[in-house]
């Protein structure tokens, strides 16, 4: 079946340009999460949604960064006013919510986002 | 907090040969743990992981991983490498009570040679 979705596969922005990344999970799965990965680094926890409500943004790392899924299924990362330091791999991963919470997650192929 | 250390940033090993890439963790409470592997421009696959019970898990590809608890460790093994195994892999821990959220570690990157 189909894997998760992420789109665009690479963006380049202009600092202080406004962002918006965009993730397609696996047809029923009800977490969803969002990871930054840097050069070199693991992937760094940024938010996790389970249906359309957002139960832990911890990691976002300043009030730029915004997620919303407002349907419980298509999840969007937005980036305000870009830095330089935003640039990295910003991956999605989807997941069963199975009672056991010990589900593996689902990646998609990441957003390679450039700020010059 | 939860926390993953992979000390070693490179393994090198000849194809053929046993590979280890180590892993520790720290966690309030009993964790999941788990081994994801990253070829290059492609998203993590996951191997294995661990919930409870016996201390050797079985996993994709010939991939297995041992739990210790005193020693927080959970070491990814196989006992004869494949040059196609050389990639990135990272080890992950999630706490099994209080939510879904998961720590990477920084990553290893294996290198098997033929």
């Amino acid at each position: 079946g189909a894997g998760v979705s992420q789109s665009p596969r690479y963006k380049v922005a202009k600092r202080g340009q406004d962002v918006a990344l965009r993730c397609d999970p696996i047809s029923g799965h009800v977490s969803l999460f969002w990871y930054q990965q840097a050069l070199g680094q693991g992937p760094e926890f940024l938010t996790y949604f389970q249906n359309e409500a957002q139960l832990d943004k911890s990691g976002l790392p300043s009030d730029r960064f915004f997620a919303e899924r407002p349907e419980g299924s298509v999840s969007t990362l937005k980036i305000q006013r870009t830095q330089q330091e935003d640039s990295a791999v910003y991956l999605c991963a989807s997941s069963l919510r199975d009672k056991d919470m010990n589900s593996p997650l689902h990646f998609g192929n990441g957003t390679r986002l450039t700020v010059t | 907090a939860q926390s993953v250390a992979q000390p070693e940033d490179q393994v090198n090993v000849a194809e053929g040969n046993p590979l280890t890439v180590k892993c520790t963790y720290s966690v309030s409470g009993n964790p999941y743990l788990f081994w994801y592997v990253q070829y290059p421009n492609r998203g993590l696959q996951f191997l294995l992981k661990y919930i409870t019970g016996d201390n050797l898990v079985k996993g994709s590809y010939g991939f297995e991983a041992e739990f210790n608890k005193s020693q927080t460790s959970f070491h990814l093994k196989k006992p004869s490498a494949l040059v196609s195994d050389s990639a990135l892999y990272f080890c992950a821990v999630r706490k099994n009570t209080g939510g879904f959220k998961t720590i990477f570690g920084a990553g290893t990157r294996l290198f098997v040679k033929a």
